[in-house]
């Protein structure tokens, strides 16, 4: 049961425009979202993390928007950069429940 | 650099065989967590440790179990392997292993049962 849906496997995008990579969630309990980013042979590395009491948060050229009523949320990067090709992975956690649930992750290619 | 080591990184075994995996945490972190990533699925949890108790339970096979030591290193024992237990078995720690906290992941080791 993938409470947790990446829809798009692969996005490409030219280098400095915006990449918007969305998930959706179907489980209401969810209150904590996370995205991570995953190269080849190595563990997912932490980008940035929404609670569901915010709809933005930013960090750099890191945006996550979480929208409750659709239960959907997205992470935009702007610019995209060469560096940021990789897999990227949505998940969230609920307030009764400590583990993680993942999406299965969107392939970002970002071209010269 | 996460700070969450995992060894080995790789490691190719027969059907039947008994493997352990081994996890350190980053420096300071109580909870330990277990994620399995099968070919093209997301990342499964699997079971999670809060100083050296079990927390949490996932779909973890009977045939798998783990635990946390005193040091807060964990292991994870996979016993009468099968061919599709091959996967990325990911450790993850974090400060309290509690909600809303950052999971840190390691690098992973790489199984391969033939």
């Amino acid at each position: 049961d993938q409470q947790v849906k990446q829809n798009s496997p692969s996005l490409s995008v030219q280098e400095g425009r915006i990449s918007i990579l969305n998930c959706d969630y179907t489980n209401s309990m969810f209150d904590y979202f996370l995205w991570y980013k995953k190269y080849p042979a190595e563990g997912p590395t932490f980008l940035i993390s929404i609670s569901s009491i915010k709809d933005k948060n930013e960090d750099g050229r890191f945006t996550v928007f979480l929208n409750k009523s659709a239960k959907h949320l997205s992470l935009h990067i702007v610019p995209s950069q060469p560096g940021d090709s990789a897999v990227y992975f949505c998940a969230a956690s609920a307030s009764n429940d400590y583990k993680l649930s993942f999406g299965a992750g969107t392939t970002v290619t970002v071209r010269a | 650099d996460s700070g969450v080591t995992q060894t080995p990184k790789h490691l190719i075994t027969a059907t039947g065989q008994r493997v352990t995996l081994r996890c350190s945490p980053r420096s300071g972190d109580l909870s330990v967590y277990w994620y399995q990533q099968s070919l093209d699925q997301g990342l499964q949890f699997l079971i999670q440790y809060y100083n050296g108790e079990e927390r949490a339970k996932g779909n973890i096979l009977e045939r798998f179990s783990a635990q946390q030591f005193p040091d807060l290193h964990s292991e994870l024992n996979l016993s009468s392997l099968e061919l599709g237990d091959s996967a990325l078995y990911f450790c993850a720690s974090s400060a309290r292993g509690t909600h809303q906290e950052t999971q840190y992941f390691g690098p992973g080791t790489r199984l391969l049962v033939l």
